[in-house]
This record gives structure tokens, C-alpha cells and sequence, in this order.
């Protein structure tokens, strides 16, 4: 089965870089991947890793590290418009996508 | 835009009510999923359509009942629901067969509430 840990809030400051953790253990990983949710809408993807370091994609870089079972996603230049849940989430491979998510962290961007 | 539609988006019903919720994918994706987001919880997996045939069932109760008529959409039939079945069900699909670097493309749910 799957755990996966991360905080359930975080408030960070317009123009801040703010770093979200997640930890997890599983019985069988084959990549990691982070989603936004904005309230009232469908979750989106962010990123995927399935390799150790780090993934950059403009102001948003994920990392993972397989043996400490951590992973963590970098919010850089924060705008009022990342206020949004994170979902950190574990995939097996079964030949289609068995996720499971982890509880989600609310980050709120404040002026 | 995800490509994935939900409707209804709100649905409110009775304990005694029949209902469904369906779900459309135009992105020709071979795999299809109902989940489930409460309150505070994290997003649970309900169920799994692989090219139509369901793999998965994580031990939901009966009275959630899937349909998968093709590979394009789902449904999730509703009876006989209880209160603590009040949440945000999320439809998606992703490619299937195991592609590397596959994702979930997520619908933008039915918020059911049961009274």
C-alpha cells in the first residue's frame, strides 16, 4: 500500500520561493507527480518525476529522492494565483495509472 | 480545458433517489477513473476502466455502481446513498497501457451532496 505525508497548510508571501515536503512509502513506486488544485476546480498537473534530482519547469521545480522516499515541489516568484491545494501523489505501474494522492497541502499567497 | 466533462456539476439527492453521474473524455485515452474527494481527506480511487474492462475496485460499496459503455465514457450510478457519501467525485483519464510519463487528466467533478 501507499503513505504519503505532507503539511496541510502553508502561507507564503508574494515574490517568496516557498518549498512544499512530501514523504511516502510504498510497496511498489514507478514515479511521483504533483498536481494544483484551485478550490471548485479539477486538480492539473504540475510535474513527474520517476528519477532522482530535480525537474525545473519555469517557476516551478519538483525533486525526488527514492531513497529517502521524499520528494518536494519549489514555488519560486510567488503570485496571488498560486493560492491553490498542491497534491503530492505516488504511482504504481499495473499497466494503467494506479495514483494515490496524498491529503493535499492549501498554500495561501498573501501580499 | 481539460478534455475530460462531468455532469451534472452539483447534484443534490435523497437517501431513497436514483441517480448518475457521467463523464466524457475527447482525448482518446484508453483508461478511466472515478474518484472521490471528501473534506480534509485525500483523493480516494473508486474505481478503474482499462479499454473498457474494470481493473480495479477499491472495495466501494455497492451501492456506487460503474458503467464504462465504451472508452470514451463513464458512469456512476447512485442508489440508496448515505449522508457521509457528501463530496466531490472526480472523473479522468489518462493514455493506459502503461505509458512512461503518463498523467491523470481530471474532469471538474459533481459536488454531491446527500440529504
Amino acid at each position: 500500500g501507499q503513505n504519503i505525508d505532507q503539511p496541510t497548510e502553508m502561507t507564503a508571501t508574494e515574490g517568496a520561493i516557498v518549498q512544499i515536503n512530501c514523504t511516502y512509502q510504498t510497496s511498489g513506486f514507478n514515479g511521483l507527480f504533483w498536481y494544483q488544485q484551485h478550490a471548485g476546480e479539477a486538480p492539473t498537473f504540475l510535474s513527474y518525476n520517476v528519477l532522482d534530482g530535480l525537474e525545473e519547469k519555469g517557476r516551478f521545480s519538483s525533486f525526488l529522492s527514492r531513497s529517502k522516499g521524499y520528494s518536494y515541489l519549489l514555488l519560486k516568484e510567488l503570485q496571488m494565483k498560486d493560492s491553490a491545494s498542491y497534491l503530492c501523489a505516488v504511482r504504481e505501474d499495473r499497466g494503467y495509472q494506479k495514483v494515490t494522492f496524498g491529503t493535499g497541502t492549501k498554500l495561501q499567497v498573501i501580499p | 480545458e481539460t478534455g475530460v466533462t462531468q455532469t451534472p456539476r452539483h447534484l443534490v439527492m435523497g437517501m431513497t433517489n436514483k441517480k448518475s453521474l457521467k463523464c466524457e473524455q475527447h482525448l482518446g485515452h484508453n483508461a478511466m477513473y472515478w474518484y472521490k474527494q471528501s473534506a480534509k481527506k485525500p483523493l480516494e480511487l473508486m474505481f478503474v476502466y482499462s479499454l473498457e474492462e474494470r481493473v480495479e475496485n477499491n472495495s466501494v460499496p455497492s451501492r456506487f455502481s460503474p458503467e464504462c459503455p465504451n472508452s470514451s465514457h463513464l458512469f456512476l450510478h447512485l442508489h440508496t446513498l448515505q449522508p457521509e457519501d457528501s463530496a466531490l467525485y472526480l472523473c479522468a483519464s489518462s493514455l493506459g497501457r502503461g505509458h512512461p510519463n503518463e498523467k491523470l487528466f481530471f474532469g471538474s467533478g459533481t459536488q454531491l451532496s446527500v440529504l
